[in-house]
């Protein structure tokens, strides 16, 4: 049972405008959420993340967006850069524990 | 060389074979995770570690066997591997509790393992 879900597997964005990953989840434990990105042949890196007691966190061109009531988040990346282009996973930690639950990715493409 | 790494990183091995995926970390974070990602499925954990000699299963333990004797070690082993395990598998790490940043995960680059 897949708790954490990013229904888009892909998304095409031209260069300069703005890219949006959404997520949802069905676990109303998790009270941490991370975004992911990962290059082929990489592993996943790190990019931005929120705790369940904020509803907005903006690092650069990166703002994650919680809304706890719809069980949902969005990455927003303005503006979108051809070195944006990549997998992006969405994940999210229960209360008490240590590990996370991945969604499947998104895969973003950016036109330049 | 500081950081997550992971050997091999590519293997190729025959049904029946046992193999061991090795991970090492030099930040000495408690936990260490590891994942196997398949199209459609993205990213399951399969086992996970909290400190030396405490492991823990995943959502997919089944077929694998770990250990974790010193803290910057987490090797991975099938004991018996089958074409379902064909997949690349990633290694984590994080501080844990008490770090400004306790649950974000550090990947290693991989190891793409297929079983013939």
């Amino acid at each position: 049972d897949q708790q954490v879900k990013q229904n888009s597997p892909s998304l095409s964005v031209q260069e300069g405008r703005i890219s949006i990953l959404n997520c949802d989840y069905t676990n109303s434990m998790f009270d941490y959420f991370l975004w992911y990105k990962k290059y082929p042949a990489e592993g996943p890196t790190f990019l931005i993340s929120i705790s369940s007691i904020k509803d907005k966190n903006e690092d650069g061109r990166f703002t994650v967006f919680l809304n706890k009531s719809a069980k949902h988040l969005s990455l927003h990346i303005v503006p979108s850069q051809p070195g944006d282009s990549a997998v992006y996973f969405c994940a999210a930690r229960r209360t008490g524990a240590n590990n996370l639950f991945f969604g499947t990715g998104t895969r973003l493409t950016v036109i330049p | 060389d500081a950081g997550i790494t992971q050997s091999p990183r590519y293997k190729i091995t025959e049904t029946g074979r046992q193999v061991t995926l090795m991970c090492h970390q030099t930040w000495s974070h408690s936990y260490m995770f590891w994942y196997r990602q398949d199209l459609g499925h993205g990213l399951r954990l399969i086992y996970y570690s909290a400190a030396a000699d405490i492991t823990d299963k995943g959502e997919v333990p089944d077929g694998y066997v770990v250990s974790r004797s010193k803290t910057e070690n987490f090797p991975l082993t099938l004991e018996s591997a089958t074409r379902s395990q064909t997949s690349v598998y990633f290694c984590a790490s994080s501080a844990g509790t008490g770090d400004p940043r306790p649950y974000e995960q550090y990947f290693g680059p991989g190891t793409r393992l297929t079983v013939t």
